[in-house]
């Protein structure tokens, strides 16, 4: 079984609809991450989380919120998407720095009409 | 600002050849960096990581690491049509001081291994 999964894997929504993509792993890190990312931007960091009463806020995290449910579970609402937010969303996990990478789950493909 | 920088490719590369990848970082206090391989529409997977200055070898890769020129490069031996993918570089920065780090992602670049 996958170490950090994603739900769903895919979805297309309509505009000013309240989704949510869920996140989970089986790694036992303390650290989680969200994620989206575009063509030629990379990677853009949301939201983190360093424990289960720990969450920062990343670069974009304007439109979206999460939800630390455990220290396995880690959820991204999107309140009233907007069709530029479509994009792969990715979640991640790790230990703590300075030395530990970040393991990704498989992603999200969210459509926003 | 933190930051992270690759050439955004496409590189090509013939397949059997060396293809170099580069990636330069700004914060000289650094001390740790990975490789990703991302392929198109799939999550990224670490391939490697290094620590200490000089290189380190995995197989057909070899990372390669430069603290004082704050330059990290990633080298595939015998390239295959499989390693088409963009790669990219991540290198755990530290801000707000006090130990407290952050992974950063370059762009990455984009490989294509022609058959």
């Amino acid at each position: 079984d996958a170490d950090v999964t994603q739900t769903p894997r895919n979805r297309i929504t309509k505009t000013g609809k309240r989704i949510m993509l869920e996140c989970s792993q089986t790694k036992g890190h303390d650290r989680m991450y969200w994620y989206r990312q575009d063509p030629g931007l990379g990677l853009r960091l949301i939201y983190y989380s360093f424990d289960v009463k720990d969450i920062n806020k990343g670069e974009i995290s304007d439109g979206y919120s999460v939800s630390r449910q455990a220290q396995a579970k880690f959820s991204l609402s999107l309140e009233s998407a907007i069709p530029n937010q479509t994009a792969l969303y990715f979640c991640a996990t790790s230990s703590p720095p300075p030395t530990s990478p970040q393991y990704f789950g498989p992603g999200t493909r969210l459509t926003v009409l | 600002q933190k930051e992270v920088e690759q050439n955004s490719g496409p590189l090509s590369v013939p397949e059997g050849a060396i293809a170099s990848l580069n990636c330069t970082y700004s914060d000289r206090g650094s001390q740790s960096f990975f490789w990703y391989r991302q392929y198109s529409g799939k999550s990224p997977e670490l391939i490697m990581f290094i620590y200490s200055n000089g290189d380190k070898e995995d197989g057909r890769f070899t990372a390669q690491l430069n603290k004082a020129s704050q330059y990290v490069s990633l080298l595939i031996r015998d390239s295959q049509p499989s390693d088409s993918a963009t790669y990219l570089c991540a290198v755990n920065m530290e801000y707000s001081g006090a130990g407290s780090y952050q992974l950063t992602f370059g762009k990455g670049t984009k490989l294509s291994v022609i058959p």
